[in-house]
């Protein structure tokens, strides 16, 4: 069974710092892709970033693009988002979510989410 | 960038019933890469529809797909309790790989 599991979230001042983990489990996970979704409470999804199996590809969103580094670790089954320059606009709930094949865009699973407050 | 928009925004319709929701595209989608997602209050959402037309493990075959290039559609051909909630479509064949702003499904 496929299981993601996301952490890191919390509250966080305007121009600070966070670091989310998805811990990952139950598939292969250097064979997936991988994206971040996030949704602002009671609104529609936002497409955030993406990174290929092997990790040699990431993609970006314009709204986070220059702030926000995705990565992976594929030894410890871990996917990252590090976010920096955070801003009142980026709180929502995080999803971590698995594609299917290396290069997939898709988003087949779903973690519960973490949620990132952008608040002073 | 590829805009999405779905239409209606608002289905409003009883058990039994037949849903068909449309996702529009500002330009072609490449390969047809496009995905269907509902999602319920307070639950993450689950991915119904991939590639236009292939259904997700364990999705109902009241769940199908059609569609290409621009014009994309959802039916769900007997609506059933549990089939009430929202309804995202996502284009996955260009970065950025957008979400449309959802269509949501309520009894009517």
């Amino acid at each position: 069974e496929v299981q993601l599991l996301e952490s890191g979230g919390g509250l966080v001042q305007p121009g600070g710092s966070l670091k989310l983990s998805c811990a990952a489990s139950g598939f292969t996970f250097s064979n997936n892709a991988m994206t971040w979704v996030r949704q602002t409470p009671g609104k529609g999804l936002e497409w955030v970033s993406a990174i290929t199996g092997s990790g040699d590809n990431t993609f970006y969103a314009d709204s986070v693009k220059g702030r926000f580094i995705i990565s992976r670790d594929n030894a410890k089954n871990t996917l990252f988002l590090q976010m920096k320059s955070l801003r009142a606009e980026d709180t929502a709930l995080y999803y971590c979510t698995k594609g299917r094949g290396e290069l997939s865009g898709s988003c087949h699973d779903w973690g519960q989410g973490t949620l990132v407050t952008v608040s002073s | 960038e590829i805009v999405l928009t779905q239409s209606p925004g608002t289905l409003s319709l009883s058990p039994g019933e037949r849903a068909t929701l449309s996702c529009r595209a500002s330009q072609s989608v490449p390969g047809n890469y496009l995905a269907w997602y509902q999602q319920k209050p307070g639950q993450a959402p689950r991915l119904l529809i991939y590639s236009a037309a292939s259904r997700a493990t364990g999705i109902p075959d009241r769940f199908s797909g059609s569609g290409s290039g621009t014009d994309f559609t959802l039916t769900i051909s007997r609506l059933e309790p549990e089939d009430f909630a929202v309804y995202y479509c996502q284009q996955y064949g260009s970065s950025p790989r957008v979400f449309g702003q959802g269509t949501k499904v309520e009894i009517k």
